[in-house]
């Protein structure tokens, strides 16, 4: 699977560090999304994003900062973390947000916060 | 709000076995509902979706699942299990309507071990 692809695959990063995940998408898809995946609970819609503007913002700590420069491409600066944020981040995306719109996945960076 | 429960954590069949894996959701209308599998390590790749029609659906890598509205279910099935099917299961509902009201809910998840 190549249509949505994430860097980088894994990252440490201390509670005070800054980093930035990156996101693309080759799909020609106009709605991308992060999810985060925690051991033990469902996946967690965390952004969304259609034709480039935020249109979800579930209640994501201000810590977590999306941006979304085109439709291709979808970042998430990460600042001041704690160690419950460490998890799988998945991106996605889709044709469109809404509707009957599947939803494809990259294979997520796994990020531990130490 | 919608919500999707798969009740089986974890499953363990031999290879060449046929699989059933549980899938229920509750939303007042006709849902969209998917099907995902995760290799570890690795994203969530679709298996399948039902929109309308069919209840009975066709998926990737030989599996099925079917729409039972009356038991609000939409369990995935394979007629016979190979080793390289062990991974995590998700199912999900996306309901809501059109635009920012749409959301994708997943289950908990159920993850498959497939003996020799």
């Amino acid at each position: 699977e190549t249509g949505v692809t994430q860097t980088p695959r894994h990252l440490v990063m201390g509670m005070t560090n800054k980093k930035s995940l990156k996101c693309e998408q080759h799909l020609g898809h106009n709605a991308m999304y992060w999810y985060k995946q925690s051991a033990k609970k469902p996946l967690e819609l965390m952004f969304v994003y259609n034709f480039k503007e935020q249109t979800e913002n579930n209640s994501v700590p201000s810590r977590f900062s999306p941006e979304c420069p085109n439709s291709s491409h979808l970042f998430l600066h990460l600042h001041t973390l704690q160690p419950e944020d460490s998890a799988l981040y998945l991106c996605a995306s889709s044709r469109e947000s809404g509707g009957r719109r599947e939803q494809y996945f990259g294979p997520g960076t796994r990020l531990t916060v130490t | 709000a919608q919500s999707v429960t798969q009740p089986d954590i974890h499953i363990t069949v031999s290879e060449g076995a046929s699989l059933e894996l549980r899938c229920n959701y509750s939303y007042g209308a006709t849902p969209y509902l998917f099907w995902y599998v995760q290799s570890p390590g690795q994203g969530l790749q679709l298996l399948l979706k039902y929109f309308s029609g069919d209840t009975l659906v066709q998926g990737i890598k030989g599996f099925e699942a079917e729409f039972k509205r009356s038991q609000s279910s939409f369990n995935l099935r394979k007629p016979s299990v190979h080793w390289s099917d062990a991974a995590e299961y998700f199912c999900a509902v996306g309901a809501g309507g059109g635009g920012s009201n749409y959301k994708l809910t997943f289950g908990k998840g159920t993850l498959l071990t497939v003996n020799p």
